[in-house]
């Protein structure tokens, strides 16, 4: 089976501008988790959507938002790009009895 | 939320050396899982394990669920052991939401 993917692996953006992040999680998993990972913060939850709809929310402000697809692929979106939002994205993909968690390799945003 | 705590933060051995990582999680789990994130950044699953003993091949884990702690041995260590070790929880009933530590980071030496 394939893992967990993300486009792109590598974005530069500026400051208010906005950008998608896209997640493809293993075939089968309707489970998809976002998270953000700073040197300050570490790893925080962003998200989860389940048959696409967001199942648990993280404490981020409401320009961090996301969706699901029908074929369980998400999507995450930034808008108004902040200096802090520079971070490395993950997503994550769970089968529905929702036992181990198997991570994309990220997509590092810059914001300039 | 939940606090998870990881110890050491920083860890340096001799190839070969032994070692034990410790996870301490301040509520009741129903999944913790240990993870190694390479150098970019992606985190390689290493162990599922809520409760009880798992071993694969020079790795170890063992999670005490009604003392709140984890422990990750690693046996002789390699130089591509090297990397940040990180244990993640999920609060029983709070869905697939983890909670990671802040880490070990872990330097293994020639």
């Amino acid at each position: 089976k394939a893992g967990v993917t993300q486009t792109p692996r590598y974005l530069i953006k500026t400051r208010g501008q906005q950008v998608t992040l896209s997640c493809s999680p293993i075939s089968g998993h309707r489970s998809v988790s976002w998270y953000q990972q700073t040197p300050g913060q570490g790893l925080q939850f962003l998200f989860e959507y389940f048959s696409e709809t967001q199942r648990n929310k993280g404490n981020f402000p409401g320009r961090f938002s996301g969706r699901q697809f029908s074929n369980s692929r998400s999507e995450m979106n930034v808008s108004t790009l902040e200096l802090g939002d520079s971070a490395l994205y993950l997503c994550a993909s769970s089968s529905d009895e929702g036992y181990e968690q198997y991570f994309g390799p990220g997509t590092r945003l810059t914001v300039t | 939320g939940i606090q998870v705590e990881q110890s050491p933060p920083d860890l340096i051995l001799q190839e070969g050396a032994n070692s034990t990582l410790r996870c301490n999680f301040s509520d009741s789990v129903n999944n913790l899982q240990w993870f190694h994130q390479n150098p970019w950044g992606q985190l390689i699953n290493l162990f599922y394990i809520p409760s009880g003993t798992k071993q694969n091949g020079r790795l170890s884990a063992t999670t005490v669920a009604t003392e709140r702690y984890s422990l990750l041995y690693i046996s002789s260590s390699q130089t591509t052991d090297s990397g940040v070790y990180f244990c993640a929880v999920e609060r029983t009933g709070a869905g697939n939401q983890f909670y990671f530590g802040t880490g070990t980071s872990l330097t293994v030496i020639p």
